[in-house]
């Protein structure tokens, strides 16, 4: 088993619409959590942090759930530019870093 | 620019020869990351410096693997007797603390 899952998608959504993807973890003493955006070819962006309160910015939002291991990125009225694989990164306290596979989203008009 | 640059962009080398990328992070990142990445997997982490030490390895790596960052400010990544399947690309990333920032990468492709 994968120390970092996500659901390789493809999800492919009409423009407007509203894509939630969900990343797992087994390092329980795991410390740190981002999503980041890669588009084809491109190196990684960073999206967002996650914390357990939760973090918003605009239409994306993030959450942490340390007791069942997950964090989870909500996207709201999607939009083609929006099309990209996204990545979650798990970081324990010793520095290591654990990239999932990436979530596949295509924006449709 | 002040984002983290790497070089080259692109190496094609043949079986057997050895390699060395380098990475140049933010100034004032004292935090390095070695990652590579093939096609529609994650980046997969190699090493991590926290200034000049290197701290973590992954055990993933062979002994064909070397990375430095002398004086904590840039770093090279070394790959000796390289084989095909060590064709992919290898990203570098800084961080202030805890998020990272990639450079473009280099792309290595081993005939």
């Amino acid at each position: 088993r994968k120390e970092v899952e996500q659901d390789p998608g493809p999800f492919n959504v009409p423009e407007g619409a509203t894509v939630a993807f969900n990343c797992t973890y087994s390092n329980s003493a795991s410390q740190s959590f981002f999503w980041y955006r890669q588009d084809c070819r491109k190196e990684p962006k960073l999206l967002m942090s996650v914390y357990s309160s939760g973090n918003e910015d605009g239409r994306f939002t993030a959450q942490l759930n340390r007791a069942s291991q997950y964090i989870s990125l909500l996207i709201r009225d999607s939009k083609l530019s929006d099309s990209a694989t996204y990545l979650c990164v798990v970081t324990s306290n010793a520095g290591k870093s654990t990239f999932g596979d990436g979530t596949t989203l295509t924006v449709k008009p | 620019d002040t984002g983290v640059s790497q070089d080259p962009r692109h190496k094609i080398t043949k079986r057997g020869q050895n390699v060395t990328f380098r990475c140049d992070p933010i100034s004032e990142h004292n935090r390095l990351y070695w990652y590579r990445q093939t096609l529609g997997q994650g980046p997969e982490f190699l090493t991590y410096f926290q200034n000049e030490a290197q701290l973590e390895k992954s055990r993933l790596l062979s002994d064909r693997f070397s990375a430095e960052r002398p004086k904590g400010s840039f770093s090279t990544l070394e790959i000796q007797r390289t084989e095909q399947g060590d064709s992919a690309m290898y990203l570098c990333a800084s961080s202030p603390e805890y998020e990272q920032y990639f450079g473009p990468g280099t792309r290595l492709t081993v005939t």
